[in-house]
């Protein structure tokens, strides 16, 4: 297991459209968390699951975000008629269960509407 | 509503010399700080962690210290190196935020050689 996995790196869609990012944590966490990035800022939370549980939901994740992480392993983040607001880096991390735990980041899906 | 601040968006050090990268938070229930350092088109890397229990923590060339009366924590590198050169973000979280991060808006830190 060599990290957080994101797929895909790169996504350019059309406004209006569906896009789906999928994230798969190190195997053994059963935290994973997504964040997204806007230039010159730091990583925002959107949402975080234990497990298969999502636990807590950010006023950011509006209602055309959705998450899901059916199985308790990979999650998908699915964004509903883009608008060109929602371009930005998302960021999928994951952790043990724990207070003093750190969080391994993915290396992140950029996103693009036109 | 900006809890995590790190106020400067730059910073330029020669090479061998000391980093400082200062982060500020205004809520008090943050019990746990991170650093992180995030290269471009990757995501973030943990680096360094403290607890508010403590108030130094230190990893090789970098030491993380934590001022609760000030609510201030600093990140220090010495000796700098090139390869350090990224930006930098300050996380913290508490009891009462969960499991979630708040990150500063980091600090894109420069070593020159």
């Amino acid at each position: 297991d060599t990290g957080v996995s994101q797929n895909p790196r790169h996504k350019i869609t059309k406004r209006g459209q569906n896009v789906t990012f999928r994230c798969d944590p190190i195997s053994e966490h059963n935290r994973l968390y997504w964040y997204r990035q806007t230039l010159g800022q730091g990583p925002e939370f959107l949402t975080y699951f234990q497990n298969e549980a999502q636990l807590e939901k950010s006023r950011l994740l509006s209602d055309r975000f959705s998450a899901e992480r059916p199985k308790g392993s990979f999650s998908t983040l699915e964004i509903q008629r883009t608008e060109q607001g929602d371009s930005a880096m998302y960021l999928c991390a994951s952790s043990l269960e724990g207070w003093s735990t750190e969080a391994f980041f993915g290396q992140g899906t950029r996103l693009t509407v036109v | 509503d900006q809890q995590v601040k790190q106020n400067s968006p730059s910073l330029s050090v020669q090479e061998g010399r000391i980093s400082i990268l200062n982060c500020d938070y205004t809520n008090s229930m943050f019990d746990y700080f991170l650093w992180y350092k995030k290269y471009p088109a990757e995501g973030p890397t943990f680096l360094i962690s403290i607890s508010s229990i403590k108030d130094k923590n230190e990893d090789g060339r970098f030491t993380v210290f934590l001022n609760k009366s000030a609510k201030h924590l600093s990140l220090h590198i010495v000796p700098s190196q090139p390869g350090d050169s990224a930006v930098y973000f300050c996380a913290a979280r508490g009891e009462t935020s969960g499991s979630r991060l708040t990150f500063g808006e980091g600090t894109q830190l420069t070593v020159n050689p």
